[in-house]
């Protein structure tokens, strides 16, 4: 695809329900990164994925954060039980390197909005 | 732990001026690279400027450069000729090889004024 994109773009969820959050990386890219964005500040790392492969889930804040992407392509961010404190903006980045990954450029998506009520 | 800090909340430039934004850093690491990134309002963030820290000579994209001390832990974003389109947030962020972690700072919002 032309560049990184996320669906849906606004999600509003009452508190205690599942919510699921679609990244669509641009084609061939092998590294796919999920941040959470809060209000004003920058960007914090949540998991990382080469290929289908979940290597790095460090920043998931907790057990009900999930991330997949089983395909190596398309990636999903869950959230069970969403609380108000997960209201944030949540970015999907994706860089065309794999090991080098850390090295290369990343490519941000639009981001999706959750607020949690 | 690594950290990342920008302590210029936002900053103002009169359009065709000059403006230097700062960044800090804090790392054990010897080998790492800095980037700036720019989040225009409403718009998708995009790379600016990467730094690699094995280098000495300061990167360079058209507009923008960095000054990158490695002794300080500094590496701040000078734009030159500012245009309105370079309003916008800007963050300073690190990585480490051996990890696909980014660190973000909290950002800079930069206004153009006319």
């Amino acid at each position: 695809g032309a560049g990184v994109s996320q669906s849906p773009r606004y999600k509003v969820a009452k508190r205690g329900q599942d919510v699921a959050l679609r990244c669509d990386p641009i084609s061939g890219h092998v590294s796919l990164f999920w941040y959470q964005q809060a209000l004003g500040q920058g960007p914090e790392f949540l998991t990382y994925f080469q290929n289908e492969a979940q290597l790095d889930k460090s920043g998931l804040p907790s057990d009900r954060f999930f991330a997949e992407r089983p395909e190596g392509s398309v990636s999903t961010l869950k959230i069970q039980r969403t609380q108000q404190e997960d209201s944030a903006v949540y970015l999907c980045a994706s860089t065309f390197e794999g090991g080098g990954a850390w090295a290369d450029t990343q490519y941000f998506g639009p981001g999706t909005r959750l607020t949690v009520l | 732990a690594q950290t990342v800090t920008q302590s210029q909340p936002e900053m103002s430039v009169q359009e065709a001026e000059t403006v230097t934004l700062s960044c800090t850093y804090d790392t054990s690491e010897s080998d790492y690279y800095l980037f700036w990134y720019k989040q225009p309002p409403s718009r998708q963030m995009i790379l600016v400027i990467r730094q690699e820290a094995y280098k000495q000579q300061n990167a360079t994209e058209n507009r923008f450069s960095v000054n990158f001390q490695k002794a300080a832990k500094s590496f701040s974003l000078k734009i030159s000729d500012s245009q309105l389109g370079d309003a916008a947030m800007y963050f300073c962020a690190y990585t480490t090889s051996g990890t696909y972690k980014y660190i973000f700072g909290t950002g800079t919002r930069l206004k153009v004024l006319a």
